[in-house]
């Protein structure tokens, strides 16, 4: 079995950063690209970004440049999202996802539980 | 950036009624649209891919078709277990979602 498991619940104070680890089992974790998408309160979903396992290289959508950084760790089969300078607009769900093909051209076939991250003073 | 956007936002309908959601995008994405089913505090779930084909555990009441700006995802015979938000997704040029279609039971 496929499996996606997220880290728990975060609460972080604006301007602070948040971590999120994603680790995969059940396939070769180099095979597939690795999406986070988050989804605020009673909102749909927004695409953030996407990592390579082989080689680690990322590409993130416009509007988190500069605020996100995604990393890998083969050895653990363990996808982080970093998400530094946060805002109560950043407080959501973060889900990590599995690309359904080996290309990166895919819809995403396996999702993490997801993660709540919540941004409070 | 590629926009999309379903309609109609919500849908009621009875038990055994053929349902269809639309899916328009803002330029062509020929057939790299995606369709996921997400039920209250759950992730979303892949329904289709690839405009039309059915992913693998995916109920055969559900179909996509369409291509280039246009897509449909149809419900054959809606069933109390396919109360949930849909979303469209393109992957042509980066990733979009549409806002999302609420069905509900009538």
């Amino acid at each position: 079995q496929v499996y996606l498991v997220q880290s728990g619940a975060e609460v972080k104070k604006p301007g602070a950063s948040v971590k999120v680890s994603c680790k995969a089992s059940g396939y070769t974790f180099t095979s597939r690209y690795i999406h986070w998408v988050r989804q605020a309160p009673g909102q749909g979903l927004e695409w953030m970004g996407i990592i390579n396992p082989i080689g680690g290289n990322s590409t993130y959508a416009q509007k988190f440049l500069g605020r996100v950084t995604t990393t890998r760790d083969t050895s653990t089969s363990t996808v982080y999202m970093d998400l530094g300078s946060l805002r109560s607009e950043d407080t959501a769900v973060y889900y990590c996802a599995r690309a359904n093909s080996r290309s990166s051209r895919s819809a995403f076939d396996i999702w993490g539980q997801g993660t709540m991250v919540t941004v409070s003073s | 950036d590629i926009q999309m956007t379903q309609s109609p936002s919500t849908l009621s309908a009875s038990v055994g009624d053929r349902v269809t959601i639309t899916c328009r995008a803002s330029q062509s994405i020929s057939s790299w649209l995606a369709w996921y089913q997400q039920k209250p505090g759950k992730a979303p779930k892949l329904l289709i891919y690839k405009a039309s084909s059915l992913q693998d555990g995916a109920p055969s009441r559900f179909s996509g078709s369409g291509s280039g700006t246009e897509f449909t995802l149809t419900i054959s015979s809606l069933q109390p277990d396919d109360i949930a938000i849909y979303y469209c997704q393109q992957y042509n040029s980066y990733w979009t979602f549409g806002q999302g279609t609420k069905v509900e039971i009538k």
